[in-house]
């Protein structure tokens, strides 16, 4: 399998605090992204960081990707209560008229008030 | 942004009947669309990608006589359970690319199945 794994598999803070998760991956990528799940929801495209970036920044989010590590990680920064879901990474396999994407294990983020 | 849809959101069925579910890009059109199944509180396992006019590609182990995919126009891709068992029960969530070429993803809300 050419699944990624997550880990945390679950992280537990109190709202304002920061949470970071890391992303490990097994083959060459062009790029990585991260997606957002609701419970029992669709997924939400979050950000996409290309092979060639190292860091990427979108409002609260900032997703690093190391590719000699064949890692990334996604910080969350001062986050609420509307955080808490489940984010995973996925990277892509281009399948010449659309880009396949294999998902990580998952982090299972609950944020307390 | 474009909004991926999919009928039904929940299904119960006996087991051995058959179930189709519906993948619809509202506002786009898509020539590929991705269809995964999820487990309880584990990640998405791609199953087969559907392709405008023509077959289906399937990855390894999935079952295509299983999982019926037609993808018979541009913004309509359907997968179909066929003689479903309670082991098929599961969330299936389709997926279509954000435009020609790109790299995001457009994902439905998810088809709740449980067979009985």
């Amino acid at each position: 399998s050419q699944q990624g794994e997550e880990d945390p598999q679950a992280l537990s803070i109190q709202e304002g605090e920061n949470a970071t998760m890391n992303c490990s991956y097994k083959t060459s990528i062009n790029n990585l992204q991260w997606y957002r799940q609701n419970s029992g929801r669709g997924l939400v495209h979050l950000i996409l960081i290309r092979s060639n970036e190292r860091e990427k920044h979108s409002g609260r989010l900032r997703v690093t990707l190391d590719t000699s590590k064949k890692s990334s990680s996604l910080l969350i920064t001062a986050s609420r209560a509307a955080d808490t879901a489940s984010y995973f990474c996925a990277t892509d396999r281009y399948t010449g008229t659309a880009s396949k994407l294999t998902f990580g294990t998952g982090t299972r983020l609950q944020v307390m008030l | 942004g474009a909004v991926v849809s999919q009928h039904p959101s929940r299904v119960i069925c006996k087991s051995g009947t058959s179930v189709k579910i519906e993948c619809r890009s509202l506002d786009f059109q898509a020539t590929t669309m991705f269809w995964y199944r999820q487990f309880p509180k584990q990640s998405l396992m791609l199953m087969a990608t559907s392709n405008e006019g023509s077959k289906a590609t399937y990855e390894q182990g999935v079952e295509k006589d299983k999982f019926l995919i037609n993808h018979a126009s541009l913004t309509l891709s359907t997968l179909t359970v066929t003689s479903a068992h309670p082991e098929d029960s599961s969330f299936y969530i389709c997926s279509a690319p954000s435009g020609w070429l790109t790299d995001t993803q457009y994902f439905g809300p998810g088809t709740r199945l449980t067979v009985l």
